[in-house]
């Protein structure tokens, strides 16, 4: 079974700085990737999917990139809304990885 | 719009099983697959397994064959997951979601349904 590990586990940033979130799969994934964003009481967001493409309504700072094993979530400018657990998951067991929590100082 | 609602939280105890429903609307129920997909107290979100809502045929994941049964009714546009045997690494919020038309990512989720077991 292909496992994700997503780095780092939390990632503490000023508003206005940038986000890099990885993650990384045991095994080739393609493209099949798709990211998203949970925020505390709340279900999951679709926020990227198919590595690159943006979810309706995800404003244009969301960015994603990467193929094969290693993929990359990157929030150009960081908002206070920003602040959330996101989480990767790939097509080919739908498995999930464990998540990156990003704190806005 | 696209909603689906599921049904509200339960109390088991160990042993026992709990289905729980995720009613469609605002979208053709048969045009897509349903996941299911958990998340423990404080936890990440696991994945239990997909229906395809139109022929019925599922997918589960490897931990959750034989022990998590996947179904559908078409006529009022619901899926239902039911889980048997609970034991107390079972308490979970459990989340409904829908598998894109474009992508196999989920678009949209339920509200999720807090299972808790306990004796």
């Amino acid at each position: 079974e292909i496992g994700l590990t997503q780095s780092p586990a939390t990632l503490s940033l000023s508003p206005g700085e940038r986000a890099t979130l990885s993650c990384r799969a045991s095994q080739s994934v393609f493209t099949y990737l798709a990211w998203y964003q949970q925020k505390p009481g709340q279900a999951p967001r679709l926020v990227i999917y198919d590595t690159f493409n943006r979810a309706t309504g995800i404003p244009a700072r969301f960015s994603g990139s990467g193929s094969g094993t290693d993929f990359t979530l990157t929030i150009s400018s960081l908002e206070p809304e920003d602040s959330a657990v996101y989480y990767c998951q790939h097509r080919s067991n739908w498995a999930f990885g464990g998540g990156t929590k990003v704190e806005i100082k | 719009q696209v909603q689906l609602v599921q049904s509200g939280a339960e109390v088991k105890k160990p042993g026992a099983s709990v289905k729980v429903s995720c009613k469609a609307s605002g979208y053709t129920f048969t045009g897509h697959y349903v996941h299911w997909v958990r998340q423990a107290p404080g936890q990440g979100l696991e994945w239990l397994g997909r229906i395809n809502a139109n022929s019925g045929g599922t997918n589960y994941a490897q931990r959750f064959q034989g022990r998590v049964i996947m179904t559908r009714d078409t006529s009022i546009s619901t899926a239902y997951m039911e889980i048997n045997s609970l034991t107390s690494d079972d308490t979970a919020v459990y989340y409904c979601a829908r598998e894109a038309k474009y992508s196999s990512a989920s678009d949209y989720w339920g509200q999720g349904s807090l299972v808790t077991v306990s004796s």
